[in-house]
């Protein structure tokens, strides 16, 4: 156990919906990071928020929004969802000062399925 | 998205044997990580490498940080059933997440053990 909790652990829902995927991360922990896992591109980093402000972002696509809250949990949205956005989505925290690099440890993961 | 090359993509081997696999990249990182991957889990961080040339090991496990920065290896040694997973590489920071954390995984390296 990792101390990072994702909710829910599967989501199904359907074309054209919006969802919204809940990450808390380990106690002490400041940045909070979100991957997608898929079968064809591998795990991809989406982005980054450092104590509720974005720090880094990857691949995440503008259908997709996230942000972090003062409890420092997170949320990311899924909008306009299509069927290529089944993956799995991790999250990850992390203690991690300014410009330094720490381990990032992972969520149990959301397993998201678009019909 | 970015990702690293991970080899080899598959490894079936009998219980008891040692594994070897590496991660290479065209660009410089300044930290190297090695994560597994059981069936519907989340990464979990196995070995983190800080500096050029670093070896370091857990357990059976022991990883290089190669000199050139653009590579490591993971080892593991007289393997069991439970090694079974996905094994991947991360880079972060250098040249291609200057100034940010986030990881650039690997393809990933699946190991199957037979008794």
């Amino acid at each position: 156990d990792s101390g990072v909790t994702q909710t829910p652990k599967h989501l199904i829902t359907a074309t054209g919906q919006r969802v919204t995927l809940r990450c808390s991360p380990r106690s002490g922990d400041l940045s909070v990071y979100w991957y997608q896992q898929s079968l064809d591109q591998g795990l991809q980093f989406l982005i980054q928020y450092y104590n509720g402000e974005e720090r880094a972002k990857g691949n995440i696509l503008e259908r997709f929004s996230a942000q972090q809250f003062p409890d420092l949990h997170s949320e990311l949205n899924l909008s306009s969802l299509e069927l290529g956005d089944s993956a799995l989505y991790f999250c990850a925290s992390s203690v991690v000062p300014t410009l330094l690099v720490d381990e990032q440890f992972f969520g149990p993961g959301t397993r998201l399925t678009v019909l | 998205g970015q990702q690293l090359n991970q080899s080899p993509q598959s490894m079936f081997i009998q219980e008891g044997e040692d594994v070897s696999m590496n991660c290479t990249s065209s660009s410089i990182f300044n930290t190297w990580l090695w994560y597994k991957q059981d069936p519907g889990e989340g990464p979990v961080l196995l070995i983190a490498l800080y500096k050029a040339g670093e070896l370091t090991s857990n357990g059976r496990l022991t990883a290089q940080f190669g000199i050139t920065r653009k590579d490591s290896f993971l080892n593991i040694s007289a393997s069991i059933p439970s090694d079974v997973g996905i094994y991947f590489c991360a880079g972060q920071g250098g040249e291609i997440s200057y100034n940010t954390d986030k990881l650039i995984f690997g393809t990933g390296t699946r190991l199957q053990v037979f008794p």
